[in-house]
């Protein structure tokens, strides 16, 4: 069935250090790849996201890539900040229908 | 510039009872997505529409039924609550659907509570 995993599911990075979360899809299928942040009690952001014609993407100091063959696809944050502290979930999407299959989440915590 | 927006913002209903849960997607989107996320889990996809029309279906029993209008705001239906489906409901639109995906924009949720 379709799944997405995702790992790790916490990380914690001293400021300034970088972080790396990445996540596995089951269906090769999936054509798009979006990250989204959620901070505790408010919504899920959409951060960046990735076509699947794509292998990689960045916006100022995160990137995002992909690795269709092995069906992986990964969030690097450079230059952690206290602020980037919030659960991060990597989702595949599915054009015929719209849906995204969401990974478990990754509790990021960045120490000042 | 509104965001997708929700209503109610909490409920609570009892066991066995009905709720309605409304969206109103971003201006001039035309799709909208509903998903369920329990506490400490990643969103589960339950219904995408577009034009009014049902175009994807989650692994959801037909207790959860829903419909968008011509304004293209929606609602979520759930019969027969049972304490499973305590969760926050979200709500996410986006611009267009052709055969390429397309972001997905959230609604700040509604958080249901089933005693």
């Amino acid at each position: 069935g379709e799944n997405v995993e995702q790992h790790p599911s916490t990380l914690s990075v001293q400021e300034g250090d970088s972080a790396v979360i990445k996540c596995t899809y089951s269906d090769s299928a999936s054509n798009y790849f979006p990250w989204y942040k959620q901070e505790l009690g408010k919504r899920p952001q959409l951060i960046i996201d990735i076509r699947s014609n794509v292998g990689e993407k960045k916006d100022q100091r995160i990137a995002v890539t992909l690795n269709k063959t092995a069906k992986h696809f990964s969030l690097h944050i450079t230059e952690t900040q206290p602020e980037d502290s919030a659960v991060y979930f990597c989702a595949a999407g599915f054009s015929n229908t719209g849906k995204l299959i969401f990974g478990q989440g990754t509790t990021l915590q960045v120490k000042p | 510039d509104a965001g997708v927006t929700q209503s109610p913002t909490h409920l609570i209903k009892t066991r066995g009872q009905h709720v309605t849960l409304r969206c109103s997607p971003i201006s001039g989107h035309k799709s909208v997505s509903w998903y369920q996320q329990v506490l400490g889990q990643g969103p589960q996809f339950i219904f995408q529409y577009y034009e009014k029309e049902e175009r994807g279906r989650g692994n959801f029993p037909d207790r959860f039924s829903a419909r968008q209008f011509p304004n293209y705001s929606s609602e979520l239906n759930v019969n027969a609550l049972l304490l499973g489906d305590s969760a926050l409901y979200l709500c996410a639109s986006s611009s267009a659907f052709v055969w390429y995906v397309y972001e997905q924009y959230f609604g700040p949720g509604t958080r249901l509570t089933v005693t």
